[in-house]
């Protein structure tokens, strides 16, 4: 079985620019986290997605976003990039299913450099 | 070796002994905790889980131990493998029973000495 995959693995960017990250959860599993990790603030939640819903939210500005599609693949974009947005982003899938949380699956994360 | 208190930032354990990670966490009506291992240039690799309604959970090698009432979790790792050197996190779900919403500890730095 096919782990979560990201891409791209590496990006850079300059400030000012936006940037699209690509999430591809486990077959089956239909819920999608976007976390962020850098040095400083270690990892942090940015949302949860689920059947194309947007379930949960962490606590960054407005120019973080994402989208899940029909096939449970999850996008995020950052827009009006700034330095402090350089980072490892990570993606994490599970069933998502009622009946109580099930073990999260990250994949290796794209490591967004902004110049 | 033992990450003694509420957070050491590394712990050094000889192989083959036993290790303990330390871990409070924030939110008291937090039901579910995990532990992950993030090796270098990795994700973060599910450990062990464990819901509010438990003190203690065992797995492979790993236990994990919930005090609710100081809101603390540990982790014990026995008979402590050079593959076990890498970075322990520790989280807790500030979300309902059935979507997620993470908050992750600081993280241990373990490193397994030969």
């Amino acid at each position: 079985k096919a782990g979560v995959t990201q891409t791209p693995r590496y990006l850079i960017k300059t400030r000012g620019q936006q940037v699209t990250l690509s999430c591809s959860p486990i077959s089956g599993h239909r819920s999608v986290s976007w976390y962020q990790q850098t040095p400083g603030q270690g990892l942090q939640f940015l949302f949860e997605y689920f059947s194309e819903t947007q379930r949960n939210k962490g606590n960054f500005p407005g120019r973080f976003s994402g989208r899940q599609f029909s096939n449970s693949r999850s996008e995020m974009n950052v827009s009006t990039l700034e330095l402090g947005d350089s980072a490892l982003y990570l993606c994490a899938s599970s069933t998502g299913l009622a009946g109580g949380l099930s073990e999260q699956f990250f994949g290796p994360g794209t490591r967004l450099t902004v110049l | 070796g033992e990450s003694v208190g509420l957070h050491l930032p590394t712990l050094s354990v000889q192989e083959g002994d036993n290790s303990i990670i330390n871990c409070a966490y924030s939110n008291s009506a937090s039901d579910y905790f995990i532990w992950y291992k993030q090796e270098s240039g990795k994700g973060p690799q599910f450990i062990i889980d464990i819901r509010s309604n438990m003190d203690k959970r065992q797995g492979q090698r790993v236990t994990v131990l919930l005090n609710k009432t100081v809101k603390h979790l540990s982790l014990q790792i026995a008979a402590t493998q050079p593959g076990d050197s890498a970075v322990y996190f520790c989280a807790e779900n500030l979300s309902g029973s059935n979507d997620y919403k993470l908050s992750f500890g600081a993280g241990t730095t373990v490193t397994v000495r030969a």
